[in-house]
């Protein structure tokens, strides 16, 4: 069965701590995605990749970067957490081939919830 | 302007009772493809039902079927026999022009459904 594993379902951490989501899909999907999900706000696109070591910036990568070093994992970096990236995290990845990757599904990590005290 | 307007944040209906989802898309590229995902309180995003800009025929999806109007550029989610287990977060989102490396999806706000018995 096809999965995205994300490493940490919930996170407390203190405001300044570096903190690091993992995400690995065992699919051998091309992209990859963050999202983070807050209330009212439906799913946001932080930063995705299309291919090992690339990465692009989606809608809201102030205070995020990330690391694609292997294809399978995708790591979503907070170099100095502050109180306003409390929020859920979601994590996806699309093939570059097949059916899925002619509509452009994709297909999510179970989520880890991060509150920033 | 948002890309995708989800207009209900929340419904409420009984079991058995068919609803709808509204959602309303806002693109200029001729090709598209519009989603529904599902989120359960547990967290995880489970992919429903695609439409192509240029499927000619309403997807449908065992009891999920999407009310695909071009010209409203709608894409309402209509479930059939509600069941308890279909409370839920459920997500329009939104692939915008073709699929190719990288394509993110866009996402609404969500609608929340609350089925009773």
């Amino acid at each position: 069965d096809v999965k995205v594993t994300q490493s940490s379902r919930y996170l407390v951490k203190r405001t300044g701590e570096k903190v690091f989501l993992e995400c690995v899909q065992d699919m051998d999907h091309e992209n990859m995605f963050w999202y983070r999900q807050d209330p009212g706000l439906g799913l946001r696109l932080i930063y995705f990749s299309y291919d090992v070591k690339m990465k692009e910036k989606g809608d809201i990568p102030e205070g995020y970067s990330v690391s694609r070093e292997k294809k399978e994992r995708f790591s979503l970096i907070l170099e100095s957490a502050s109180t306003n990236q409390t929020s859920m995290y979601l994590c996806a990845s699309s093939p570059g081939q097949g059916k899925a990757a002619n509509t452009g599904e994709l297909f999510f990590g179970e989520g880890s919830r991060l509150t920033v005290l | 302007a948002q890309k995708i307007t989800q207009t209900q944040p929340g419904m409420f209906v009984q079991e058995k009772e068919a609803v709808t989802l509204d959602c309303t898309y806002d693109t200029s590229d001729p090709s598209y493809g519009l989603f529904w995902y599902k989120q359960p309180s547990s967290g995880e995003m489970i992919f429903l039902i695609y439409q192509g800009s240029y499927d000619q025929q309403n997807a449908t999806e065992g009891r999920y079927s999407l009310n695909f109007q071009k010209a409203r550029k709608s894409a309402n989610l209509v479930i059939s026999a509600s069941q308890l287990g279909d409370s839920a977060m459920y997500f329009c989102a939104m692939r915008e022009g073709e699929s190719q490396a990288g394509t993110a999806l866009i996402f609404g706000k969500g609608t929340t459904l609350s089925v009773s018995s």
